[in-house]
């Protein structure tokens, strides 16, 4: 879905420095959402905004800030990176009320060395 | 917080062979999402269920919501090998706590 767009793809890192990922999307929804997915584990919420004023924890924040800058925008910080944080990222969107269909971007594979 | 069991985590069919997944909740839900993500790809979201029994079908795909909302299946017929990939379920439990908690995914295979 070219609508919502993740940046980087692909990035490696070494332990302890900081990173960011973005997300921006066309989509015109208010609900963003950022996911991690490990083998065999699934896609786990880490944080998601239902507006811009508007963050919330999930189940895996720890590690992990975010940053909505704007409807469109919304960004995952690792403030000092362990190797524990490698995995696939993705942001998400959904519109109206509810948690409702996600709309997924391409994903960030992130490696921490 | 609310858990959701997936089974089986590995499917392998040969072309032909129908497939079957299965998602429950100890909770009853409020409705439930099905995605399906290819290898390499990104999860697509392909039906939400809301009704309990409620049946729903997509070409090949079944799929179903139990009488409890509890539980729900996805039922593939005649698998393809474009039919390849991960396919989850996401439950949403409503309530104070309302979140979509996705289970860990089914890994289906189809040998040509």
């Amino acid at each position: 879905d070219a609508d919502v767009t993740q940046t980087p793809r692909n990035r490696i890192t070494k332990t302890g420095k900081r990173i960011m990922l973005e997300c921006s999307q066309t989509k015109g929804h208010d609900r963003m959402y950022w996911y991690r997915q490990d083998p065999g584990l699934g896609l786990r919420l880490i944080y998601y905004s239902f507006d811009v004023k508007d963050i919330n924890k999930g189940e895996i924040s720890d590690g992990y800030s975010v940053s909505r800058q704007a409807q469109a925008k919304f960004s995952l910080s690792l403030e000092s990176a362990i190797p524990n944080q490698t995995a696939l990222y993705f942001c998400a969107t959904s519109a109206g009320q509810g948690w409702g269909e996600q709309y997924f971007g391409p994903g960030t594979r992130l490696t921490v060395t | 917080g609310q858990q959701v069991m997936q089974i089986p985590q590995y499917q392998h069919v040969q072309e032909g062979e129908d497939f079957t997944t299965y998602c429950n909740s100890s909770t009853t839900l409020s409705n439930i999402q099905w995605y399906k993500q290819r290898p390499g790809g990104h999860p697509v979201f392909l039906i939400q269920l809301v009704k309990s029994g409620e049946v729903k079908k997509q070409k090949r795909l079944t799929f179903q919501f139990g009488e409890a909302k509890k539980n729900s299946s996805l039922h593939i017929t005649a698998t393809q090998t474009t039919d390849v990939g991960t396919y989850f379920c996401a439950a949403n439990s409503g309530g104070s706590n309302y979140k979509l908690t996705f289970g860990k995914g089914t890994l289906l295979t189809v040998n040509p």
